[in-house]
Parts: structure tokens; sequence; C-alpha cells
């Protein structure tokens, strides 16, 4: 067990909805990434975010969107969801040191239909 | 833009033997990389990260390089075991940004 928590683990949408997906960080981590992991792409990176404020952005989509709020927890909102949105999903945490061990969630199995 | 290549998409092997996956970089000189372990369905582990300046680092069974002038990182896994079989992923720190991970090599450790 990571300590990284994440809701729902599974979740059956159809195209143009959206989404919320929901991650605890481990206790005490101040970084949380979310990143996105399909078959073809592999993991791919979306966003990082480091007590409560925007650290660094990947690929991610305009139609996405993320916060961290004041108790740490982050939010990864999907909107519009198109079939090619379908994938895992995965948050991790991490200490303040640039080294620091990320830890994975479990991930969130979003399939869009 | 950065590139990473891990040698193949997957790798068959005897008990018993020694696992050696490769992975390989563009354009970038990390301060350091990480190896990952992932189970399917399942959130990548941490196994080991080595700096620009280590040449090797070992843990238990696990050995790995790291050659900045090769721009390339062997990963070992001696004495493998079927339970070793897993998706392994290297990831190149990029400096202030995170993590970017490779798509992985699939090992198969064959009883």
């Amino acid at each position: 067990d990571s300590g990284v928590t994440q809701t729902p683990k599974h979740l059956i949408t159809a195209t143009g909805q959206r989404v919320t997906l929901r991650c605890s960080p481990r206790s005490g981590d101040l970084s949380v990434y979310w990143y996105q992991q399909s078959l073809d792409q592999g993991l791919q990176f979306l966003i990082q975010y480091y007590n409560g404020e925007e650290r660094a952005k990947g690929n991610i989509l305009e139609r996405f969107s993320a916060q961290q709020f004041p108790d740490l927890h982050s939010e990864l909102n999907l909107s519009s969801l198109e079939l090619g949105d379908s994938a895992l999903y995965f948050c991790a945490s991490s200490g303040y040191r640039r080294e620091d061990t990320i830890y994975f969630g479990e991930g969130s199995w979003l399939t869009v239909v | 833009s950065q590139k990473i290549e891990q040698n193949s998409e997957a790798l068959n092997i005897q008990e018993g033997k020694t696992a050696t996956l490769t992975c390989n970089y563009t354009n970038y000189s990390p301060a350091y990389l990480q190896w990952y372990r992932q189970d399917p369905g399942r959130g990548p582990v941490f196994l080991l990260l080595i700096r620009e300046n280590e040449k090797e680092k070992r843990k238990e069974r696990l050995k790995v390089t790291f050659d900045t002038t090769l721009k390339q990182s062997l990963f070992h896994i001696t004495a493998s075991q079927p339970a070793d079989s897993a998706t392994y992923l290297c990831a190149l720190d990029r400096g202030n940004t995170p993590l970017v991970f490779g798509k992985g090599t699939r090992l198969s450790v064959i009883a």
C-alpha cells in the first residue's frame, strides 16, 4: 500500500460527459502529480501541484483541469469526454525534495463509451 | 524533445537467469534516473534511483548501471523468479519538471 488513495477505481461514462477523479496523497506529502496511462502512449505526465499551487504542466488537454485543496487532496476534472480519453489515470505524491520518491496510487480506470 | 527508449516491449527469460533491461535516452543529461515496477492494473512502484555521478547501484537481486556517455541505463535482475514478472519502467529527471517515463519493458520469467 503506497498510502496514496484514488477514487473511483472504475468509471464508465458516455462521450461528452464530465467526470471528477479524486486523490488523497500520502500523509505529509505536499506534491501531487497526475499521470495518464494508455496502451499506446505509456505513462504521460499531466500536471503537478505543490502545496495548493500549480507547479508544472505536461500534456494536459484544455478540457482537463485539476486543483489541490488546502487539505492537500487533489481532483482531476475531465470534461467533454471523448473515446480517446479512456485510460488509467494515476495520482502520485512525493515530498518536497527533487529526488524524493514518487508514490503512485492504484489508479482510476476511465472508460468512455 | 527528449526521448526515452526501453529496449523492447517484452522480454522472456528462464527462471534463474539474469534479466537485463535497457533504457536509452536522448537530448538531455538527467541528474538521476529511476526504475519502477508495474504490475497489471496497478500503480508503478519505485525500485531504485541512480545519480549521474554513480556508476552502479544495487539492492538485493537488483542492479542498475548509469552510463552518461552512452546515455544509457541497464537494469539487471539476477536469479530471476516468476514473481519478478512485471513491466519495468525507467524514468528520467528533467530538472525542475517531473519525471518522464519510458513505455516500459514487460518481463516474463518462465519456470
